[in-house]
């Protein structure tokens, strides 16, 4: 089946730095990348959509200069928290859909993000 | 706009009772629908998708769902659990093939033996 990794799985910094996360799909080529931030308790809000080759669409409300997205593969997907404050922990889960019209997606593992 | 809207954000089972989670949704368009799983620290798993076939769809262990257009629901049982379907569960909808996922807010779904 479609295998979707993140990378890393924990994470703690410290406020003020910047943290890399990253998404691949392993087995398939994904076109589009979605990412996810889901907080205790919570269910998971979309933040930004990523396709391959060309800018993400962010959700409103969603900072795009503070949540860099990069989809500069079709297996590959990035997400920089780009000067991180406390309120920035959470749970971040990215999702790939395995080609145009494909409706499902597969979610990667999740990572989990702590900001002191 | 899309929602989805989960009843009971806490169900609580017996080990070999059946279990019933209940997922409405709200679509302008005939939706396509998922029910994830997801265990603690970790990302979600599907576990079944109805997207405009059989109306009953079944998934993985042991679990089906039952699309009803007339009542907009798409409840997931299972007619008995096991102590491992202890988790959260996820329904989702989407209006178009391959756009970004609704989620409801969740159900937790606890199983004593």
């Amino acid at each position: 089946g479609a295998v979707v990794s993140q990378h890393p799985s924990w994470v703690i910094c410290k406020s003020g730095t910047s943290v890399k996360i990253e998404c691949r799909s392993l087995d398939f080529q994904a076109t589009t990348m979605f990412w996810y931030r889901q907080f205790p308790k919570q269910s998971l809000m979309l933040m930004a959509t990523s396709n391959e080759g060309s800018k993400a669409t962010y959700e409103q409300g969603v900072e795009k200069d503070k949540f860099l997205i990069n989809h500069a593969s079709l297996t590959l997907s990035t997400l920089t928290v780009t000067s991180a404050h406390p309120e920035d922990s959470s749970f971040y889960i990215c999702s790939a859909r395995a080609g145009q019209g494909a409706e499902t997606q597969y979610f990667g593992p999740g990572t989990r993000l702590l900001v002191l | 706009a899309q929602s989805v809207t989960q009843l009971g954000s806490h169900v609580s089972v017996s080990e070999g009772a059946l279990v019933l989670l209940r997922c409405n949704y709200s679509s302008s368009v005939p939706p396509y629908l998922f029910w994830y799983v997801q265990y603690p620290n970790q990302g979600l798993q599907l576990l079944l998708k109805y997207t405009s076939a059989a109306t009953l769809v079944k998934g993985i262990n042991g679990f089906e769902a039952e699309f009803k257009k007339s009542e907009t629901s798409f409840h997931l049982t299972k007619p008995s659990a096991h102590m491992s379907d202890a988790a959260e569960y996820f329904c989702a909808v989407s209006e178009w093939a391959g756009t970004a996922l609704i989620f409801g807010k969740g159900t937790t779904l606890s199983v004593s033996s």
